[in-house]
């Protein structure tokens, strides 16, 4: 099952500008993640953000989290050539017995130097 | 150092036969797991393990099989009842069991190709 499902699927942009990513989830959640993934890399968890937080920074990064609307936004702000990669939303659903995290599709975010 | 390793990167092997993915961390972490990605999608679970000796089956567990006899150990083997075995494997860890709470540490993925 897809839970998260990112927005938008490609998104090309040139250095210097800010890079914003959504994911909607269907179920309630306790918790949301955001990873990145390099091309043919595993993942790396960037920020996690709890279902009683709304916003939360780190570094270049910002993430809002609205549960009315059961979705999340990633902000990257003075992108870097060095952004360039996949990001994937990872939710855990409440109360479904599902012991693990649901990824999302993904956002392929390509940085133009 | 610390971390999660997968061997090999690069596998290939014939339809039919079966094949065994290595998938070893030193954090001292309960959970386990481990993705399947195709090209361009996301992350789909097969198993995951949230202590030794005990696993759950995930969204695509048909055609694939574990275990977790050690705590820094799970092997994922790809049997020949899985249809459509190529792809990029991932396995990851977490603190614990506790899904959400802690971040999941990923392994550098194997592709397997089967021809």
């Amino acid at each position: 099952s897809q839970q998260g499902e990112e927005d938008p699927q490609a998104l090309s942009i040139q250095e210097g500008e800010n890079a914003t990513m959504n994911c909607s989830y269907k179920t309630s959640i306790n918790n949301l993640q955001w990873y990145r993934q390099n091309s043919g890399r595993g993942l790396v968890h960037l920020i996690l953000i709890r279902s009683n937080e709304r916003e939360k920074h780190s570094g270049r990064l910002r993430v809002t989290l609205d549960t009315s609307k059961k979705s999340s936004s990633l902000l990257i702000t003075a992108s870097r050539a060095a952004d360039t990669a996949s990001y994937f939303c990872a939710t855990d659903a409440v109360d479904t017995g599902r012991r693990a995290l649901t990824f999302g599709s993904g956002t392929r975010l390509q940085v133009q130097p | 150092d610390g971390g999660i390793t997968q061997s090999p990167k690069y596998l290939f092997r014939k339809e039919g036969q079966n094949v065994t993915l290595s998938c070893e961390q030193n954090l001292n972490h309960d959970a386990m797991y481990w993705y399947r990605q195709d090209p361009g999608q996301g992350l789909r679970l097969i198993y995951y393990s949230q202590i030794v000796n005990d696993f759950q089956k995930g969204d695509i567990a048909e055609g694939y099989s574990v275990s977790r006899e050690k705590k820094e150990s799970f092997p994922l083997t790809v049997t020949s009842a899985q249809k459509n075995p190529t792809a990029f494997y991932l396995c990851a860890s977490s603190k614990d069991g506790r899904v959400g709470i802690y971040e999941q540490y990923f392994g550098p993925g194997t592709r397997l190709t089967v021809t």
